[in-house]
């Protein structure tokens, strides 16, 4: 069955300090792998997109990482802010079919 | 330049009534899509269409309708209402297949739907 995991389900870091979160998932043959950050009431928003061949892509102080041969991908985020507070949706597409992991819910605290 | 607008934002409905939440994109992408999320679970695909006038089924259809009238609107219907279609329900739009490379997928802010 294709799954997609999400770990931590929820985390709370301090305001600067570095994150990392996991998705491991059981989806196959996959064309790409996406995370999305979700802000409370609103909806996914497109982070970064990887493809097999990619083992990282980065957007700002969002770093995404791949490895295809274990089926894991991380999203670290540095220096975190405030704003950063939301729910990070892990995302593995194979054909046109998408798996939405979870997500894992990040609080970022002063 | 709007992006994907759903309304309403928040609905409230007794068991066995219909309504239809409405889905508008302005950015002329022939693929909409409406989604469920619900609380612990990933988003899951209800209905989707490929252009005006196709649609096709997701993974969760029963108890929905939807119909592609206008490249630019995507309305979901639910039939009769039951407490489990309580959920929040997204709306998606993206310029070709969703999954394709390079295309982004456009979501909307969503819609809060309580059944009793």
């Amino acid at each position: 069955k294709n799954q997609v995991e999400q770990s931590p389900q929820s985390l709370i870091i301090l305001e600067g300090k570095n994150c990392t979160l996991q998705c491991n998932y059981t989806v196959s043959p996959f064309s790409n792998l996406r995370w999305y950050k979700q802000d409370t009431g609103r909806g996914p928003v497109s982070l970064t997109i990887m493809t097999f061949s990619e083992n990282t892509k980065s957007n700002g102080r969002y770093t995404a990482t791949l490895d295809a041969d274990t089926k894991q991908s991380s999203l670290h985020i540095t220096a975190s802010q405030l704003s950063d507070s939301a729910s990070y949706i892990c995302v593995v597409v194979y054909g046109n079919k998408l798996v939405f992991g979870a997500g894992t819910i990040l609080r970022v605290k002063s | 330049n709007a992006g994907v607008t759903q309304t309403p934002k928040f609905q409230v409905l007794k068991t066995g009534q219909s309504m239809t939440l409405q889905c508008a994109q302005d950015m002329n992408h022939e693929y909409m899509s409406w989604y469920r999320q619900d609380p612990g679970m990933g988003l899951r695909l209800i209905h989707y269409s490929v252009g005006a006038g196709i649609t096709d089924q997701g993974e969760v259809p029963n108890g929905y309708n939807v119909s592609r009238s206008t490249t630019e609107d995507f309305p979901l219907r639910l039939l009769s209402a039951a407490p489990s279609q309580t959920s929040v329900y997204f709306c998606a739009s993206s310029y070709s297949g969703q999954g394709a490379l390079g295309n982004t997928i456009y979501f909307g802010e969503g819609s809060w739907l309580t059944v009793v």
